[in-house]
C-alpha cells in the first residue's frame, strides 16, 4: 500500500471549513483513498473514502487530484466536535489487501 | 454507532494470565479485523477473518490468536500476558468487498498489571 503524508497537527476556527490535507505521491493506479478520525481513545470512525472523482458525503468531502498525488479533506463547517486525529489512508482494492496501515494522522484542533 | 460491538469495554488482569476479547460485526458484515493500539505503536493490524477463515495475518504474536465462529462473531485470545500487551483492542467489520469501508467497534481496553 501507499505511503501517506499528512501534517502532524492543524488549527481551525469553529464554523469555518477545515481542509486537511494528504500526500500520497506512490499511489496506484487500484488503490482507494481512505480517510478515518478517532476521537480521544474511540473507535476510529469511517469518515469517507474514494478513487479517483471527488466525493461527498454528509459529513465531508473529499478532493482528489488529477494525477492522484494528493487529496484533501474538507470538512465544511467544523465543530468542536469534530477535534480528533483525521487519518488518511491508502488500500489497495485486491484480494488479501484490505488492512488498513494507519500512520501518525493530523491532530485538528476545532478553537471556540 | 458503527453496529459492531465489543465485549468487554475494560480487562484488568495480571501477567501470565489469559483474556478473550469478543467481537460482534454490523450485521450482513462477513469480514472481521482484529487491530492493537498501543501508546508506542499506534494502530497495528493484527488480524482478518472472512466468513470463518483466516484471511490475512498482521504483526500478531504468538501467544495471540482468533477465530471467527458460524455465527460471524470473532474472539481474540491472549496467553502469557505481558505488561507490553496494555493497549486498546479494536475489532472492525466489513462487508468483505475489497473496497468497502471497515467499521470500527469502541475497543476493549487492557491493562496488564
Amino acid at each position: 500500500d501507499a505511503k501517506t503524508t499528512q501534517p502532524p497537527s492543524m488549527d481551525c476556527a469553529e464554523g469555518r471549513a477545515a481542509n486537511l490535507p494528504c500526500n500520497h505521491s506512490t499511489i496506484s493506479g487500484n488503490e482507494y483513498v481512505y480517510w478515518y478520525r478517532q476521537i480521544h481513545s474511540q473507535g476510529p470512525q469511517y469518515i469517507i473514502h474514494g478513487l479517483k472523482n471527488n466525493e461527498t458525503n454528509e459529513m465531508a468531502s473529499l478532493i482528489i487530484t488529477e494525477d492522484r498525488k494528493s487529496s484533501t479533506l474538507i470538512l465544511p463547517h467544523a465543530t468542536l466536535r469534530d477535534t480528533a486525529v483525521y487519518y488518511c489512508i491508502v488500500r489497495g482494492s485486491l484480494q488479501g489487501a484490505q488492512k488498513l496501515v494507519f500512520g501518525q494522522g493530523t491532530r485538528l484542533t476545532i478553537n471556540p | 454507532d458503527s453496529g459492531v460491538t465489543q465485549t468487554p469495554k475494560h480487562l484488568i488482569t495480571a501477567t501470565g494470565q489469559r483474556v478473550t476479547l469478543r467481537c460482534s460485526p454490523r450485521s450482513g458484515d462477513l469480514s472481521v479485523y482484529w487491530y492493537q493500539q498501543s501508546l508506542d505503536q499506534g494502530l497495528q493490524f493484527l488480524i482478518q477473518y472472512y466468513n470463518g477463515e483466516e484471511r490475512a495475518k498482521g504483526n500478531i504474536l504468538e501467544r495471540f490468536s482468533a477465530q471467527q465462529f458460524p455465527d460471524l462473531h470473532s474472539e481474540l485470545n491472549l496467553s502469557s500476558l505481558e505488561l507490553g500487551d496494555s493497549a486498546l483492542y479494536f475489532c472492525a467489520s466489513s462487508v468483505g468487498s475489497q473496497n468497502q469501508p471497515q467499521h470500527f467497534g469502541d475497543g476493549t481496553r487492557l491493562s496488564i498489571l
